[in-house]
């Protein structure tokens, strides 16, 4: 069955980067591509950029520009975010989540989640 | 970017239909999907391209889509239906395509 495995929980003090793992399985991991959302505690869902397995093109929400790197690794079929210059707000669970449709785009499976804490 | 509304709160008794808003403008002329989150646990697909149920998914799960506003509906409900449900669209000539509501939090009472 398709199945993405993230990361453990991570815990940084501002300032610092956290690096999240996205392991995928059941599908050909290069034609699809992956998006990352994440969740701060209590409140709703927010995309942050996606990436195409296919060509490693990316597109970052205009709020992350500069501190986030997505990138792959088609050999073992693993997506990564990277977020560097940690703050407090951005304690948060991250998903990441294989994008699917052609025209418009939804999101199916998601990852179980990885929660970065962000405290000094 | 573009912005969708849902209802903070939804209650409804068990067995009655439970129906969720989103709000954007001209909604209807994009393709929208929605979201089933239960505490502690990832998001999953309950309707996508409005209408469309993957599988898996009770038949109790529908979706409709027009003018300003798109519709969750879930029928007969269970107490298992309890969860924040999420709108999703993608505005591809955006910069920022990935839009979600703010979410509706579902009570069974």
């Amino acid at each position: 069955q398709v199945q993405l495995v993230q990361s453990g929980a991570e815990v940084k003090k501002p300032g610092a980067s956290v690096k999240v793992s996205c392991k995928a399985s059941g599908y050909t991991f290069t034609s699809y591509g992956i998006s990352w959302v994440r969740q701060a505690p209590g409140q709703g869902l927010e995309w942050m950029g996606w990436i195409s397995a296919y060509n490693g093109n990316t597109n970052y929400a205009q709020k992350l520009q500069g501190r986030v790197t997505m990138t792959t690794d088609t050999s073992t079929s693993t997506a990564y975010m990277e977020l560097r210059s940690l703050r407090s707000d951005d304690t948060a669970v991250y998903y990441c989540a294989r994008e699917v449709g052609s025209g418009s785009v939804w999101f199916d499976p998601w990852g179980q989640g990885t929660l970065v804490t962000v405290s000094s | 970017s573009y912005v969708l509304t849902q209802p903070p709160s939804v209650s409804v008794a068990p067995g009655k239909t439970a129906r969720i808003t989103c709000g954007g403008n001209n909604i209807g002329s994009k393709s929208v999907h929605w979201y089933q989150q239960k505490p502690g646990q990832a998001p999953v697909l309950v309707v996508y391209d409005d209408s469309d149920r993957p599988s898996g998914i009770p038949e109790r799960f529908s979706g409709s889509n027009s003018g300003n506003t798109a519709t969750l509906t879930i029928s007969r409900v269970e107490a298992g239906d309890e969860a924040d449900y999420y709108c999703q669209v993608w505005d591809s000539s955006s910069d920022h395509p990935g839009v979600f509501g703010g979410g509706t939090k579902l009570t069974v009472l």
